[in-house]
């Protein structure tokens, strides 16, 4: 069964400390693999898109991985603002057929002053 | 292009009544799909488009459902007979082809249904 399991569940940690949030997935055949933010009551926002022969990619204080050999990718944030609090969802796409997206159920960040 | 936009943001239904969604996606965009996510889960594949032709379903989408998408741009998703169960944020996203390089895909603000 295709499943994007994330860890850990929440997450509270203090402004500017770094983080980072693990993502494994089972999804075969493995297209490609993003990070999304999604702020409460609003729809996710992509951070970064990584195909297989991608092992990392950054966008600003964001930094994702992936290993595609033991499937799993990491979010690394950097020097964390209060504006981070939100959750935080894996995304893998692939699968025969149509590619649909399969969601991880996210990790909620809370930034602390 | 302001992205992808839903209406309304917000419906509140007796259960029982219909209600009907809109999404205007990303114009260069040729296909669309709608999403349910329910508090603290991923959202959840429902349907998806390309042009005008709706190509998959899930299992997820009862015969209450309904998507359509007529002229290959905004889409619409109509629920008959509302359920309490139906509560949930309905997301729509677009993209162009599959969504992959740098396109990727991009989501609509949401429409949160409460019903009750």
């Amino acid at each position: 069964k295709n499943q994007v399991e994330q860890s850990p569940q929440s997450l509270i940690i203090l402004e500017g400390k770094n983080c980072t949030l693990q993502c494994n997935y089972t999804v075969s055949p493995f297209s490609n693999l993003r990070w999304y933010k999604q702020d409460t009551g609003r729809g996710p926002v992509s951070l970064t898109i990584m195909t297989f022969s991608e092992n990392t990619k950054s966008n600003g204080r964001y930094t994702a991985t992936l290993d595609a050999d033991t499937k799993q990718s990491s979010l690394h944030i950097t020097a964390s603002q209060l504006s981070d609090s939100a959750s935080y969802i894996c995304v893998v796409s692939g699968g025969t057929g149509f590619q649909k997206l399969v969601f991880g159920t996210g990790t909620r960040l809370l930034v602390s002053p | 292009d302001t992205g992808v936009s839903q209406d309304p943001r917000h419906k509140i239904t007796k259960r029982g009544q219909n209600v009907t969604f809109r999404c205007d996606p990303i114009s260069e965009h040729n296909r669309l799909y709608w999403y349910r996510q329910t508090l603290g889960q991923g959202p959840e594949f429902l349907t998806y488009f390309q042009n005008e032709a709706q190509l998959e379903k899930s299992r997820l989408l009862s015969d209450r459902f309904s998507a359509e998408r007529p002229k290959g741009s905004f889409s619409t998703l109509e629920i008959q007979r509302t359920e309490q169960g139906d509560s949930a944020m309905y997301l729509c996203a677009s993209s162009l082809d599959g969504g992959g390089g740098n396109y990727g895909y991009t989501f609509g603000s949401g429409t949160r249904l409460t019903v009750v």
